[in-house]
């Protein structure tokens, strides 16, 4: 199975900070990864598909890169409604696999 | 509006079975794949497989494989994930995802099924 390796675990922000989440697959999986989004008792929220494509009606603020073995979700001037726990998910190769989670939390 | 709602909490008792449901709607059912995903109590995303309802295809992961079976129906536009013997450690929440397959396009969740096994 491809493992997804993503970092940091967890974070300290401030509001209006830039902040990179990075995830990395043991194996080359093309584009085939999708971001999301969860906040404590609610589903997730998916935010990013084909690695770069934001979803629609999620805030510019949002983005993401990478191809390959190498991804990263930005978000560019951190907000309050966006302290939660960040997932990758690589579909490239059965089984799927989640990243591990990133929680970021307010500085 | 795309929306997949799913059936309401569970308590159980280990060794009893479960079928848990998620209700599909607003989207052509047997376009796209719905999978299964666990959360334990404080812990990440699970990833345990997906059907695809058009023609039944079902994925499992390994960690999943044997222990609990993915259907769907589609005259009623609702897949399930069930147990035959469940165990203390099924404790989590389930949620049921939309999916197209590829390029990380999991785009519908379901509100979630907690289920509580528990002697």
């Amino acid at each position: 199975a491809i493992q997804m390796t993503q970092s940091p675990s967890s974070l300290s922000a401030s509001v209006g900070d830039r902040v990179t989440i990075t995830c990395r697959a043991s194996q080359g999986i093309r584009n085939d990864l999708g971001w999301f989004q969860q906040k404590p008792g609610k589903a997730p929220k998916f935010l990013i598909y084909a690695a770069t494509t934001l979803q629609s009606g999620v805030p510019s603020r949002f983005s993401g890169s990478g191809s390959g073995t190498d991804f990263t979700l930005t978000i560019s001037s951190l907000q309050p409604e966006d302290f939660a726990t960040y997932y990758c998910l690589q579909d490239n190769n059965y089984p799927w696999t989640f990243g591990q989670g990133t929680k970021v939390e307010i500085k | 509006e795309v929306q997949l709602v799913q059936s309401g909490p569970e308590v159980k008792k280990p060794g009893e079975s479960l079928k848990i449901s998620c209700k599909s709607s607003g989207y052509s059912f047997t376009s796209y794949w719905i999978g299964w995903v666990r959360q334990m109590p404080g812990k990440g995303l699970e990833w345990m497989g997906i059907i695809y309802p058009g023609d039944s295809d079902t994925r499992y992961s390994p960690s999943f494989q044997g222990q609990v079976t993915i259907s769907a129906d589609k005259s009623i536009t609702t897949a399930y994930v069930q147990w035959s013997s469940l165990k203390v450690s099924d404790t989590a929440m389930y949620y049921c995802v939309r999916s197209s397959g590829s390029r990380g396009r999991s785009d519908y969740w379901g509100q979630g099924t907690r289920v509580t096994v528990s002697s």
